[in-house]
């Protein structure tokens, strides 16, 4: 029972360099997000997919870009990466929306990216 | 956009206490989520509800939808509750982003 897998678990880059994250449930989840944590602050939703080959903006999506080619992931790019990225970085999947009762929510095991 | 404060940001209390987390939201919400944060740092769900209350061994959680206000509690606290409990509510409770709002979380240590 994986549940999600996040990879990689740590990473450092330097300014201007790209990485992607991926994130793989293998629930037949739907609904999958990715969130920020930073010191001090309540995790925060980047982008979102309601399904496969669907992705949507969050609270702060500016400098990412994701995909949902296939159901199970849900990758997260930086294309150009800046210090105001370096976070811990948390993927999270659901039967059913936020907004629906039922569901439970599962998270990975969280990505610390830190960027020089 | 829902915003969301929990009390108290840190707390510290012996082996055997009652423990009370509070959370509350600026606007009516269909279902409101508690989680855990290990020290590790993985998260975990705790309980989703919408109404009443719920109870999950000794982990009770209840909301008032009209005050706009959630407590969880912990009964006989253990070492190993110590983690971060962490509140979140839909990002716009009328529709929109499918994500949660999450307050900065509760600190919680259970000194044996």
């Amino acid at each position: 029972n994986a549940g999600v897998t996040q990879t990689p678990k740590f990473r450092v880059l330097k300014t201007g360099q790209s990485m992607t994250l991926l994130c793989a449930q293998d629930m037949n989840h739907e609904y999958m997000y990715w969130y920020r944590q930073d010191p001090g602050m309540g995790l925060r939703l980047i982008h979102y997919s309601v399904g496969e080959g669907t992705t949507a903006k969050g609270e702060v999506p500016d400098g990412y870009n994701v995909s949902r080619l296939k159901k199970q992931n849900f990758l997260l790019g930086l294309e150009s990466a800046a210090p105001s990225q370096t976070s811990v970085y948390f993927c999270a999947s659901n039967t059913v929306s936020i907004y629906n009762q039922g569901g439970e929510l599962f998270f990975g095991e969280g990505s610390r990216l830190t960027v020089l | 956009k829902n915003e969301v404060e929990q009390s108290p940001q840190n707390l510290t209390a012996q082996e055997g206490e009652f423990i009370t987390i509070n959370c509350s939201y600026s606007v009516g919400i269909s279902a409101l989520h508690w989680l855990q944060q290990h020290p590790g740092g993985g998260i975990v769900s705790l309980f989703m509800l919408s109404s009443g209350k719920k109870k999950h061994g000794r982990l009770i959680a209840t909301i008032n939808i009209q005050e706009k206000h959630s407590s969880l509690h912990i009964t006989a606290s253990h070492p190993r509750d110590s983690a971060v409990y962490i509140c979140a509510v839909p990002h716009y409770p009328g529709g929109g982003a499918d994500g949660l709002t999450f307050g900065k979380g509760t600190h919680l240590i259970i000194q044996p």
